[in-house]
């Protein structure tokens, strides 16, 4: 069985600040893991995956990720807040060959001016 | 091409009435997914279909709820008798067969359309 667990329901950070959003995950097989990105009313857009290539992920807008297997983490960072980063963000999972993703609960990200 | 469209956008419903909603894929995807998210929480996996095909519903209702995706035309997600309960957003995604197997395998990045929020009154 798979499980997600986002630490902290609201993070707030000054704009220019660092970002930082934390992501356990609980996987008995090699999991791909997902971070998304959602605006108010709007769907969920993908900012970066991680597929067992390199751990230190990339994604859009100066976003990345770090898998860790010896923590079972996968936290998204990103060096300088702005202010069009607000918006609630899910850590995901899923398997190879699988198709259920399971997401995180959710963390909003506030940023301050 | 296309992102996953789902319409409508927001539906109003008074209680005991029925929902359609609406999935259209995007081209090239044969793999679709239904997610619910209440007020406040994260995405709920609902149900996995692929053409003409239910492969996993094991996160819808068992009683009003029920989801297709026709050879032909949108994936649809049905609710019937609907409760205030209900109120939420669903969300559709979509996937291309993964690369270099079988194309009932779906790649694992799935992509969402804009969701469609329900109101029952």
């Amino acid at each position: 069985a798979q499980s997600v667990t986002q630490l902290g329901s609201h993070v707030s950070v000054s704009e220019g600040a660092l970002v930082l959003l934390r992501c356990n995950y609980s996987s008995s097989v090699p999991p791909y893991l997902f971070w998304y990105v959602q605006y108010p009313n709007q769907g969920l857009q993908l900012l970066l995956k991680y597929t067992s290539a390199a751990t230190l992920v990339k994604g859009i807008n100066d976003f990345e990720a770090e898998f860790k297997k010896s923590e079972t983490s996968f936290h998204l960072t990103k060096p300088s807040a702005h202010m069009s980063d607000a918006a609630e963000y899910f850590c995901a999972v899923s398997t190879t060959g699988g198709f259920k993703t399971i997401f995180g609960a959710g963390t909003r990200l506030f940023v301050k001016a | 091409n296309a992102g996953v469209m789902q319409n409508p956008r927001h539906l109003v419903r008074r209680r005991g009435q029925e929902a359609r909603l609406r999935c259209s894929p995007m081209k090239g995807h044969s793999h679709v997914y239904w997610y619910r998210q209440l007020p406040e929480e994260g995405l709920k996996f609902m149900v996995y279909l692929q053409k003409e095909n239910i492969i996993d519903e094991s996160g819808m209702p068992k009683e009003r709820f029920s989801a297709e995706f026709p050879k032909e035309g949108p994936s649809i997600l049905r609710i019937q008798q609907v409760v205030r309960g209900d109120s939420a957003a669903y969300f559709c995604a979509s996937s291309p067969p993964a690369l270099g197997g079988s194309p009932l395998r779906p790649q694992e990045t799935q992509y969402f359309g804009p969701g469609t929020r329900l109101l029952v009154l």
